[in-house]
C-alpha cells in the first residue's frame, strides 16, 4: 500500500483504550477546522469539524476539543479499535481563504 | 455512487515527459482542488477551481498546470519543469464555498522512471 507518511509521530494504545491526537494549528484567524483519516493507499475521509466558535463537538465515538487560546486542537477517539488504525491529519482554513491547510500528521497504531 | 475518480492509481513519468492526472466527480460540487503528499509530510495545496473555466494557484503551483473546461472535471499536467515530482496526489471537491469538509479521491502515485 501508499506510504503516506514515513517518519510521522506515532501514538500506540491498546484496543478499548480511547486515544487522543492533538493538534496544534498556526493562525489565529483560522474559523474551521477538520479532522481526516488517512488509510493506507486512499485519500482522507472526514471524520469530524468544528468552528471557531465552538469549543467541543462529539460525534459517534469521537470528539473534537478546541482550544483557541494556544491555538490547540485535539481529536479523542474512545474504545479505539483496530480499524481506526490510520494516518489522523487536522485542517484549518484561514478565514476567507478558499483551501485547507493540513498538519503533518499523526500515525495510530491500535494493538489488539 | 456519488464521489470523486482519480486515474490512474499508479503512474511513472519519464525524464522530460509530461503526464497528466485525471480526476472527475459526479458530487455537482463548484470547487475543485489538487494537493500533492510528500512521506512525512501533510498534504500541500497545487491548484483549485472555484468555478468552471477558472483556477488559482495555491502553495506550490510551479512545474504544473490544470484546466476546468467541465465542471465534473479538473485534470492536473505534472510538465517536465517540476523537478521532483515523485508524490502521492490527491484531487477533492467541495459544495458550497462555505464552511464544509472537502472530498477526496484515492489517489494517484507518480514515481519517475
Amino acid at each position: 500500500g501508499e506510504s503516506v507518511g514515513l517518519h510521522l509521530p506515532t501514538l500506540s494504545v491498546q484496543e478499548g483504550d480511547n486515544s487522543i491526537i492533538n493538534c496544534a494549528y498556526s493562525n489565529s484567524a483560522s474559523d474551521y477546522f477538520i479532522w481526516y483519516k488517512q488509510e493506507s493507499g486512499k485519500g482522507p475521509q472526514f471524520i469530524i469539524d468544528i468552528r471557531s466558535n465552538m469549543d467541543k463537538r462529539q460525534g459517534q465515538r469521537v470528539t473534537v476539543l478546541l482550544n483557541k487560546t494556544v491555538k490547540h486542537l485535539s481529536l479523542q477517539i474512545a474504545a479505539t479499535q483496530p480499524g481506526d488504525s490510520a494516518v489522523y491529519f487536522c485542517a484549518e482554513r484561514v478565514t476567507g481563504r478558499r483551501a485547507l491547510t493540513f498538519g503533518s500528521g499523526t500515525r495510530l497504531q491500535v494493538q489488539p | 455512487d456519488g464521489g470523486i475518480t482519480q486515474s490512474p492509481k499508479y503512474l511513472f513519468r519519464k525524464e522530460g515527459q509530461n503526464v497528466t492526472l485525471s480526476c472527475e466527480q459526479n458530487l455537482n460540487h463548484d470547487a475543485m482542488y489538487w494537493y500533492r503528499q510528500d512521506p512525512g509530510q501533510g498534504l500541500r495545496l497545487i491548484y483549485y477551481s472555484q468555478i468552471v473555466n477558472d483556477f488559482q494557484k495555491g502553495d506550490i503551483a510551479e512545474g504544473y498546470s490544470v484546466s476546468r473546461e467541465k465542471k465534473e472535471s479538473f485534470p492536473l499536467t505534472v510538465t517536465s519543469a517540476q523537478k521532483n515530482p515523485t508524490a502521492f496526489y490527491l484531487c477533492a471537491s467541495i459544495e458550497g464555498q462555505g464552511n464544509q469538509p472537502q472530498h477526496f479521491g484515492d489517489g494517484t502515485r507518480l514515481s519517475i522512471l
